[in-house]
């Protein structure tokens, strides 16, 4: 069964760093959506993104996130300078274009120290 | 802004038993979905089960039906016999039927637990 693939599964990074998570959605979908889960608190839409553009963005995804999909296969999450709050599990979903849901990767969860 | 609540942190049921999880969303809208997650240890998250809000019969996937009560605006989650791979997390989330992002907006989350 076809499914979305988040890489890495954990990555540590230094506050000011720059973080780079990465999917692979499903590959007939053409609609992307990074979400955000703070330990313990709700799931939280950060973007989604169709026909090479972000179609719709959250009051979180700021001038530090930025998405991209660099070769038709990836789908990548950039941060360019973390902060201590942006420690998370970063989701990844894709939809088809006829589907009414859209499927999950695993999430990575991204520690920043 | 549309809003989802689940008032219930934490639940336990014993195995083979029936357990009812509750959700209840804010919208002024008529047309949208309504969906329950689960997310297990593996962090993935997998649908469970899906409504659609002109539909007035509940939907079904095998143990798991939905009570969906539009006027009331609630939409909780029965699991009949119970099984020790269903201890997990459960998002309940909305999405707008006119919104073209499809995004969704999710609950905070209950945590089934699952007594053998």
């Amino acid at each position: 069964e076809p499914e979305v693939t988040q890489t890495p599964s954990h990555q540590v990074t230094q506050m000011g760093q720059e973080v780079i998570l990465r999917c692979v959605p499903i590959s007939n979908h053409l609609y992307f959506y990074w979400y955000r889960q703070i330990l313990g608190q709700k799931v939280e839409f950060l973007v989604s993104f169709y026909n090479n553009e972000i179609s719709e963005k959250s009051e979180i995804f700021d001038d530090q996130f930025s998405v991209e999909r660099p070769d038709g296969s990836n789908f990548t999450l950039k941060i360019r300078s973390t902060k201590l709050e942006d420690s998370a599990m970063y989701f990844c979903a894709s939809r088809g274009m006829r589907s009414t849901e859209a499927f999950f990767g695993q999430g990575t969860r991204l520690t920043v120290v | 802004a549309q809003t989802v609540t689940q008032s219930q942190p934490e639940m336990s049921v014993q195995e083979a038993e029936t357990v009812t999880l509750s959700c209840t969303y804010d919208t002024s809208e008529s047309d949208y979905y309504l969906f329950w997650y689960k997310q297990p240890p593996s962090r993935q998250m997998i649908l469970v089960i899906r409504q659609e809000a002109y539909k007035q019969q509940n939907a079904t996937e095998n143990r798991f039906s939905v009570n969906f009560q539009k006027a009331a605006k609630s939409f909780s989650l029965k699991i009949s016999d119970s099984q020790l791979g269903d201890a997990a997390m459960y998002f309940c989330a909305y999405r707008s039927a006119g919104d073209s992002s499809y995004k969704l907006i999710f609950g905070s989350g209950t945590r089934l637990l699952v007594r053998p």
